[in-house]
């Protein structure tokens, strides 16, 4: 089963600052990882898949990079609906799909 | 617009049964993949199972491989499944989810909760 492991636990930040978060894969799964973020109450929604691809409707200061075993969220300029917990998943070898413990990003 | 709506959820006892459903409607329902996602309350997700877009391939985690069963009706756009032998690590909120064709979830239906408590 492939781990992933998600740091910070926490991170706090300030509205307009730039924040990046990682993920890393107990081995390599190229570059076959999403990124999801999740508001209280809310079910998780689809950010970037394949380490660096948008999904549809999200906005452009979410970015993905990565490959191998070492991977990055970056939100270029927080506004304040980003803070939630994000959660990183890889597909590259299944069952089981895996998801990494979360990140939360809170308000500074 | 694509929907999927949870439902099933109730407090069942330890050792006891539950079927849960997800009516799925806004996209072709036969053309994917569809899974179970779960959350305990307070903790993170956790893939459960999936089902292929023609129910002949079945996986699941190894936490409930043996005791839960996933299955799709065509006719009626739904998603199932069937948890026995339930224990109290099962108690989340489980979320049905579409597969984006590439092992991803593309929609999210907002869960619906089990509580195994005696």
């Amino acid at each position: 089963e492939i781990v992933l492991t998600q740091s910070p636990a926490t991170l706090s930040l300030s509205p307009g600052e730039r924040a990046t978060l990682s993920c890393r894969a107990s081995q390599s799964i190229s570059g076959y990882l999403a990124w999801y973020q999740q508001k209280p109450g809310q079910a998780p929604r689809l950010l970037i898949y394949d380490a660096s691809n948008r999904a549809t409707g999200i906005p452009a200061r979410f970015s993905g990079s990565g490959s191998g075993t070492d991977f990055t969220l970056t939100i270029s300029s927080l506004d304040p609906e980003d803070f939630a917990v994000y959660y990183c998943q890889q597909r590259s070898n299944w069952p089981p799909i895996t998801f990494g413990q979360g990140t939360r990003l809170e308000i500074k | 617009e694509v929907q999927l709506v949870e439902s099933g959820g109730v407090v069942v006892q330890p050792g006891g049964s539950l079927r849960l459903s997800c009516a799925a409607s806004g996209f072709i329902f036969d053309d994917y993949t569809m899974h179970w996602v779960r959350q305990a309350p307070g903790r993170g997700l956790e893939w459960v199972s999936l089902i292929s877009w023609d129910g002949g391939s079945t996986y699941y985690a190894d936490s409930v491989k043996g005791r839960f069963s996933i299955s799709r009706d065509k006719s009626k756009k739904s998603l199932y499944l069937q948890m026995n032998n339930l224990r109290t690590e099962d108690t989340a909120l489980y979320y049905c989810a579409k597969d984006m064709a590439m092992r991803y979830f593309d929609f999210w239906g907002r869960g619906t909760l089990v509580t195994v408590s005696s």
